[in-house]
C-alpha cells in the first residue's frame, strides 16, 4: 500500500520560535495533501488542502499566515506553524492521495508541545 | 450544515459483536470511511462503501444506506487490540471528508 511520511514524529519547542513539519509520500505522486490537527480525544479538524504546485485552501478559522503550507513536489509538502504559542500544541497529521484514487494515506502524525 | 453523528464511547466483551452506527447530513454523497485510530496515532483505513449494501472485510463488515443516510461498522470476534476510537467520515459533492467526533471502543475481557 501506499506509504506516508512525517518528520519530524514529535517536537518541543519554545513559544515564539517556528516549527517545520514534512510530509512525504514515499512511493506514489501525491497530487493533493491535506494537514490536520487534533486535540485530545477530539477529532480529525481539517486545516488545509494543498494541491501541487499552487497555493494552499485553508479551512474557516484557520490562520493562513500562521500555519504556512507548501507544497512545491509531488512527494512533499511542509507545514510551518510561525510563532508558535501553547495553544498550538496539538497532534498533526497528513494525508496524501492522487487524483483518481478515493483512499486518502495518512502519515504517522507529529505530536507538536510549545512550552 | 454538515453533520455526521456516532456514539461517543461503547464497551464491549472480548469475543463479542459490536455495530457502531453512524448518520450522516452533508452536501452530496461521495463515499463513506470507517478508519480505526489508536491513542496517538493516525488513523488508518477500515473500509470504503459508496453503493448500498455490506461489504466484509475479514472480522470487520460496513454497511450503507443512502436513501437513510446512515451507515455501521460490525466487528466481530473482539480483541482486545481492537480497543480504539473509529471514525466514521463521508465525501461530500465536493471530494471534501467531513468526519464524525469519533467512537471510542473500549473492550473489556
Amino acid at each position: 500500500g501506499a506509504v506516508v511520511s512525517q518528520h519530524p514524529s514529535w517536537v518541543i519547542c519554545k513559544s515564539g520560535t517556528s516549527v517545520k513539519i514534512e510530509c512525504r509520500s514515499l512511493d506514489f505522486q501525491a497530487t493533493t495533501m491535506f494537514w490536520y490537527r487534533q486535540f485530545p480525544k477530539q477529532s480529525l479538524m481539517l486545516m488545509a488542502t494543498s494541491n501541487e504546485g499552487s497555493k494552499a485552501t485553508y479551512e474557516q478559522g484557520v490562520e493562513k499566515d500562521k500555519f504556512l503550507i507548501n507544497h512545491a513536489s509531488l512527494t512533499l509538502s511542509t507545514l510551518t506553524v510561525t510563532s508558535a504559542h501553547p495553544e498550538d500544541s496539538s497532534f498533526y497529521i497528513c494525508s496524501a492521495k492522487w487524483t483518481t484514487d478515493y483512499e486518502q494515506y495518512f502519515g504517522p502524525g507529529t505530536r507538536l508541545t510549545v512550552t | 450544515g454538515q453533520n455526521i453523528d456516532q456514539p461517543t464511547e461503547m464497551t464491549a466483551t472480548e469475543g463479542a459483536i459490536v455495530q457502531i452506527n453512524c448518520t450522516y447530513q452533508t452536501s452530496g454523497f461521495n463515499g463513506l470511511f470507517w478508519y480505526q485510530q489508536h491513542a496517538g496515532e493516525a488513523p488508518t483505513f477500515l473500509s470504503y462503501n459508496v453503493l448500498d449494501g455490506l461489504e466484509e472485510k475479514g472480522r470487520f463488515s460496513s454497511f450503507l444506506s443512502r436513501s437513510k443516510g446512515y451507515s455501521y461498522l460490525l466487528l466481530k470476534e473482539l480483541q482486545m487490540k481492537d480497543s480504539a476510537s473509529y471514525l466514521c467520515a463521508v465525501r461530500d459533492s465536493n471530494y471534501q471528508l467531513i468526519w464524525g467526533a469519533g467512537t471510542k471502543l473500549i473492550i473489556k475481557p
